[in-house]
């Protein structure tokens, strides 16, 4: 079967690094995805990643290891507007994606 | 970027109106849109996949006489809503996938919130 798992909610400092994580099974895969979602407002794609390994893309990286079923979403010098939800999936063999729930992001000062 | 325009942003309207959504890609032909549903505090749920000529494919679950989407050129995916219900309040988001370069990405529009009276 598939699924995919991802914490239901974090909390950071200002400044301060987080990484999200996102687990996964499926058997056939085209792709892992990451999207940010404010309040009320549609998901943003942030990043994808198709290969092992990191991606980095200004503050925000992400890696992938398909082997274990596995990708992060790493945020640096955390702002307070990085507080959202942050929407993992992957693309299935149908090309079709399957979302997490997502994790929500609190920002402290 | 691609750009996906969704319209209206609100709605609010009495119990048994029939809405409609319109989504437009912008800058890029949509060979492939979906249409999303999302409740408060909750993940996107796929209510269908809107195929540019053919005929949606709907998720199990959704009635595809409610909810009818309209795919009639490559830049353009309808959905509405039919007789709807205060039930059927929600955030409904469209997304498209860029036909042309083969790209896999799904650009999402603003979002619909629909309320019903």
């Amino acid at each position: 079967g598939q699924n995919i798992d991802q914490p239901t909610e974090m909390t950071a400092t200002e400044g301060a690094i987080v990484q999200i994580n996102c687990t996964y099974q499926t058997s056939g895969f085209n792709g892992l995805f990451w999207y940010q979602q404010h309040a009320g407002e549609a998901p943003t794609f942030l990043s994808y990643n198709v290969l092992d390994g990191l991606e980095e893309k200004g503050r925000f990286s992400s890696f992938l290891s398909r082997s274990k079923g596995y990708s992060y979403l790493l945020l640096k010098e955390l702002q307070m507007k990085d507080s959202a939800s942050y929407l993992c999936a992957f693309m299935d063999s149908n090309y079709q994606l399957i979302w997490g729930a997502g994790t929500k992001l609190i920002i402290k000062p | 970027g691609a750009v996906v325009s969704q319209h209206p942003s609100r709605v609010i309207c009495k119990s048994g109106t029939s809405v409609k959504i319109e989504c437009r890609s912008l800058d890029f032909q949509a060979t492939t849109m979906f249409w999303y549903r999302q409740f408060p505090k909750q993940s996107l749920m796929l209510m269908a996949t809107s195929n540019e000529g053919s005929k949606a494919t709907y998720e199990q679950g959704v009635e595809k006489d409610k909810f009818l989407i309209n795919h009639a050129s490559l830049t353009l995916s309808t959905l509405t809503v039919t007789s709807a219900h205060p039930e059927d309040s929600s955030f409904y988001i469209c997304s498209a996938r860029d036909g042309g370069t083969g790209h896999l990405t799904q650009h999402f529009g603003d979002g619909t919130r629909l309320s019903i009276l």
